[in-house]
């Protein structure tokens, strides 16, 4: 079992569905990251929940609206989405540490395969 | 803000053979860290090695060892007796400490190692 769980692996959505992404991290950290993967493309981080009140919402649209219902988990509602949303969206979570020099790395899912016809 | 550049889109290396994935960056920040990531098939993002700008020793991790350059603002990522698990695309990131993780990714080099 990996640390962070994604699901589902794939999904096909017409531009009309409401879908969920799904992430559960099982590492004890206390922050949690959507991140978005298109090909030829930088990671674009898309929000950030930290001790479970989001912090970043890097200009998403509103087809996109996550949820975190606790530190553990944390999902991706997806509505009325286009073609080019079609990517892979990865899950990561980390430890932040409050003050100090100390760092957690983040760590990774495997990825939701997102294809909008 | 800042950037980070991989300027090698794919590169391939023979089995056993050492090859040297380039990463560049600019940040105005004094204090920072840098990460290789590896994204096999599989798709999840595994990290490989991580450096911390306040150390100017390189890190190493078995066979993975970085070149940092923090004046040219260069950190290379070495692969020594390459293996065919190494196929992977990798990733050179740049994080600022303080607070959650803000990450900042470059484009990807797609490395093949060749039987």
């Amino acid at each position: 079992e990996t640390g962070v769980t994604q699901t589902p692996r794939h999904l096909v959505m017409g531009m009309t569905n409401k879908k969920s992404l799904k992430c559960e991290q099982h590492l004890g950290h206390n922050a949690m990251y959507w991140y978005k993967q298109s090909a030829k493309k930088p990671l674009e981080l898309m929000f950030v929940y930290n001790f479970k009140e989001q912090t970043e919402n890097n200009s998403v649209p509103s087809r996109f609206s996550p949820e975190c219902p606790n530190s553990s988990h944390l999902f991706l509602h997806l509505h009325t989405l286009q073609p080019e949303d079609s990517a892979l969206y990865l899950c990561a979570s980390s430890q932040v540490f409050l003050g100090g020099r100390e760092v957690s790395p983040l760590h990774f899912g495997n990825g939701t395969r997102l294809t909008v016809t | 803000a800042q950037t980070v550049t991989q300027s090698q889109p794919e590169m391939s290396v023979q089995e056993a053979e050492t090859v040297t994935l380039s990463c560049t960056y600019d940040t105005s920040e004094s204090n920072y860290y840098l990460f290789w990531y590896k994204q096999p098939p599989s798709r999840q993002m595994i990290l490989v090695i991580r450096q911390e700008a306040y150390k100017q020793q390189n890190a190493t991790e078995n066979r993975f060892s970085v070149n940092f350059q923090k004046a040219a603002k260069s950190f290379s990522l070495k692969i020594s007796d390459s293996q065919l698990g190494d196929t992977a695309m990798y990733f050179c990131a740049f994080m600022k400490p303080g607070g959650y993780q803000k990450v900042t990714f470059g484009t990807g080099t797609k490395l093949q190692v060749i039987p």
